[in-house]
C-alpha cells in the first residue's frame, strides 16, 4: 500500500511570495489533514477535512492560508503572502475514517524557508 | 497551561536500560493517546496507541495511561542505538472530531 504522497519536498521563498503544497493522502482514506511543524516544536494542527468537507479548521491563519481537498482525494494548502514565521514542515496525515482509534499515516513533509 | 506537556530533554539512556518517557495532558475529556517516534528529518511515526487505563505491552514498548491523573507514560525495554530519536506524545479528544495535539517531543539518547 502506497503511502502518503507530499510535493515538493523542499520550497525556498522570500517573504511575501505565495506558495503551494501537495499532498496525496492513502487511498481510500477518507480524512486528511494538514499539521505545521516549527522546529523544536510538535506538529500543530492547521485543518482537518472529512472527505472534501473541513471538519476544523480553527487554527488555520485565514488571512493567508488557504486550504482545500478537490473531489475528497487530493488536498492543496497554501500561503499568500508568506512570512518569515511561515518557515517550518508541512505535515500531511490520512486516516482510513473519522474515528478517535484510528491511525493518522503521514507524508515525509514538505519543508517551507521563507527569506 | 500548555494542553501536552513533555519534557524536551535531552535524555540519556545506557543501551540496553530503560527509557522512561512522561506526558501530561490537561484536557480531562481527551480519550486517545498516542506516541509517534520522529527522527531528525524525518516524519512521525505511529509507535504505539492507548485507549483505555492501564498498561499495553507491543514488543520492547509499554504505554501506561492513568486518566485520573492525565498523565501517559512509554517505557522502551532493552534500548538500542536505533531508539534514539524524539519521541511525540499526543492526544486526540474523541469523537473523531478533532486532530491530533502534540507535546514539543522529548529526544532521547541511547548511548552505546
Amino acid at each position: 500500500e502506497a503511502g502518503v504522497a507530499q510535493s515538493p519536498r523542499y520550497k525556498i521563498i522570500e517573504k511575501r511570495q505565495s506558495v503551494a503544497f501537495w499532498c496525496n493522502p492513502i487511498s481510500g482514506h477518507a480524512t486528511l489533514y494538514w499539521y505545521q511543524q516549527i522546529l523544536g516544536q510538535g506538529p500543530k494542527l492547521l485543518i482537518q477535512f472529512q472527505n472534501n468537507g473541513v471538519v476544523d479548521d480553527s487554527q488555520l491563519p485565514k488571512d493567508r492560508f488557504s486550504a482545500e481537498r478537490l473531489k475528497g482525494v487530493d488536498s492543496t494548502l497554501k500561503i499568500q503572502p508568506a512570512k518569515l514565521e511561515d518557515s517550518a514542515v508541512y505535515l500531511c496525515a490520512s486516516s482510513p475514517r473519522w474515528a478517535s482509534t484510528d491511525t493518522q499515516y503521514f507524508g515525509p513533509g514538505t519543508r517551507l524557508t521563507v527569506l | 497551561q500548555k494542553e501536552v506537556e513533555q519534557n524536551s530533554g535531552p535524555l540519556s539512556v545506557p543501551e540496553g536500560a530503560i527509557a522512561s518517557l512522561n506526558c501530561t495532558y490537561s484536557d480531562r475529556v481527551s480519550q486517545s493517546f498516542f506516541w509517534y517516534r520522529q527522527y531528525s528529518g524525518k516524519s512521525p511515526e505511529l509507535i504505539m496507541s492507548i485507549y483505555s487505563n492501564g498498561d499495553k505491552e507491543d514488543g520492547r514498548f509499554t504505554a501506561q495511561l492513568n486518566k485520573a491523573s492525565q498523565y501517559v507514560s512509554l517505557l522502551i525495554r532493552d534500548s538500542q542505538p536505533s531508539d534514539s530519536a524524539t519521541y511525540l506524545c499526543a492526544v486526540m479528544k474523541g469523537g473523531g472530531a478533532d486532530g491530533l495535539t502534540f507535546g514539543k517531543g522529548t529526544h532521547l539518547i541511547i548511548q552505546p
